[in-house]
């Protein structure tokens, strides 16, 4: 079993649309969660970064997790074609500690 | 935010031969750089960790004979692979951490091809 799993996708949407992406994991002890976002062919740039359980809202994007059920949740409100990427969530036991990836959500908007 | 830059950004070899990818962070002092390697459609696995000044930490099962890791300085880690084969072509991609607790910043990515 992954430590991480994310659904792959591809997900595809109208542009206006509210976008649900999401992560399950099985290390108790990850408390740091982050969303990264990657253009085809261009590295990871890091979108939210929330420690421990709780919602962070921070322009359209909202990131909310949940401890107790082990699930991460990126919400992208009024999605625009240029929130067309891949989405991976990632995870870390403290804040300087490795990172663990989920498979990424390729994300498309269609205009 | 800060920038990290890699170099070269695409690169295409014969079998057997060498190749240097660098990762440079052009603001700010890196004293950790992790090197992931990431084939299409899937994540990134990360494949050893450096810190400025001493050897890298290797993953399980990534060779370090075969990828070999340098971090000379606190601006410059660079992964060499070595006796290339067509299985070693993927996109290989660079963080750095400025602080033990910093946020980590990612390169653009190198895509080697191996033919």
């Amino acid at each position: 079993q992954k430590e991480v799993e994310q659904d792959p996708g591809p997900l595809s949407v109208p542009e206006g649309a509210i976008v649900s992406l999401n992560c399950t994991y099985s290390n108790s002890a990850f408390q740091y969660f982050m969303w990264y976002r990657q253009y085809s062919r261009k590295g990871p740039e890091l979108l939210m970064y929330t420690y421990s359980s709780g919602n962070k809202e921070d322009g359209r994007f909202t990131a909310q997790v949940d401890k107790s059920s082990k699930y991460i949740s990126l919400f992208i409100r009024d999605s625009q074609p240029s929130d067309s990427a891949t989405y991976l969530c990632a995870m870390s036991v403290t804040s300087g500690s490795r990172l663990t990836f989920g498979e990424g959500t390729q994300l498309t908007v269609n205009p | 935010g800060a920038v990290v830059s890699q170099h070269p950004s695409r690169v295409i070899c014969k079998s057997g031969t060498s190749v240097k990818i660098e990762c440079r962070s052009l603001d700010f002092q890196a004293t950790t750089m992790f090197w992931y390697r990431q084939f299409p459609k899937q994540s990134l696995m990360l494949m050893a960790t450096s810190n400025e000044g001493s050897k890298a930490t290797y993953e399980q099962g990534v060779e370090k004979d075969k990828f070999l890791i340098n971090h000379a300085s606190l601006t410059l880690s660079t992964l060499t692979v070595t006796s290339a084969h067509p299985e070693d072509s993927s996109f290989y991609i660079c963080s750095a951490r400025a602080r033990a607790q910093g946020e980590l910043f990612f390169g653009e990515g190198s895509r080697l091809t191996v033919l």
